[in-house]
């Protein structure tokens, strides 16, 4: 009964190609996130959404987009991957100031 | 924006002796400071956090302190123990809810036994 889970943990791919990361939280949250973990373990936030809604998309490449089909799942869709994209993506859900993180996804672009 | 900023990035101490992890924050309507623990291949879990009307917050071996006028707070680790060996990152946020904390680059704490 984990609490929010993500998959794949581990995604290798070639540049050029689309892939995606699911998250899914059971802890009735309304709000949910996806950061990303540099290989400095830098963490910044990429997007935020309230109960299927955008609130934060910061500056990131429009490569990357959000989809939140229900308030418990929010997956991350990646197209024309770079090297850059390299990282760990940590999705997350709130109810009130405390954030709740997924185990991470590993993703290594070749 | 925020912007945070920690030190040290790394720390080794040996297990029974005190860690003190800090941060610096620059926008002085940031309310919300929470410490975060990063355990390897896990993601980040809170441990505490403080607001800004309290100067001070303490959970057993944990305490985190707040100096608004500086803007900076603090994280003490007493008595060590080898499990509190991780990454720990610090953040902040103008809102209760957390939409949208600035983290800190992480403290890479050991503990030696």
């Amino acid at each position: 009964d984990t609490a929010v889970s993500q998959t794949p943990k581990y995604l290798v791919t070639q540049m050029g190609n689309d892939k995606s990361i699911k998250c899914e939280q059971n802890l009735g949250h309304d709000t949910m996130y996806w950061y990303k973990q540099d290989s400095k373990k830098f963490l910044k936030i990429m997007f935020s959404y309230n109960n299927k809604e955008l609130i934060i998309n910061e500056t990131v490449p429009n490569r990357f987009s959000p989809k939140s089909p229900d308030k418990a799942h929010l997956n991350l869709h990646i197209n024309s991957l770079e090297l850059g994209d390299s990282a760990v993506y940590f999705c997350a859900s709130s109810l009130t100031g405390e954030l709740f993180f997924g185990e991470g996804s590993r993703l290594t672009v070749l | 924006g925020e912007n945070v900023e920690q030190h040290p990035s790394t720390l080794s101490v040996q297990e029974g002796d005190s860690a003190v992890i800090k941060c610096t924050y620059s926008d002085s309507a940031s309310n919300y400071f929470p410490w975060y623990k990063q355990e390897l291949g896990k993601g980040p879990q809170l441990i505490i956090d403080i607001r800004s009307n309290v100067g001070e917050k303490k959970d057993q071996r944990i305490a985190v302190t707040l100096n608004k006028t500086a803007k900076h707070f603090s994280l003490h680790i007493t008595e060590t123990q080898p499990e509190d060996s991780a990454v720990y990152f610090c953040a902040a946020s103008k809102d209760n809810a957390g939409n949208m904390l600035t983290f800190g680059g992480g403290t890479r704490l050991m503990v030696k036994p």
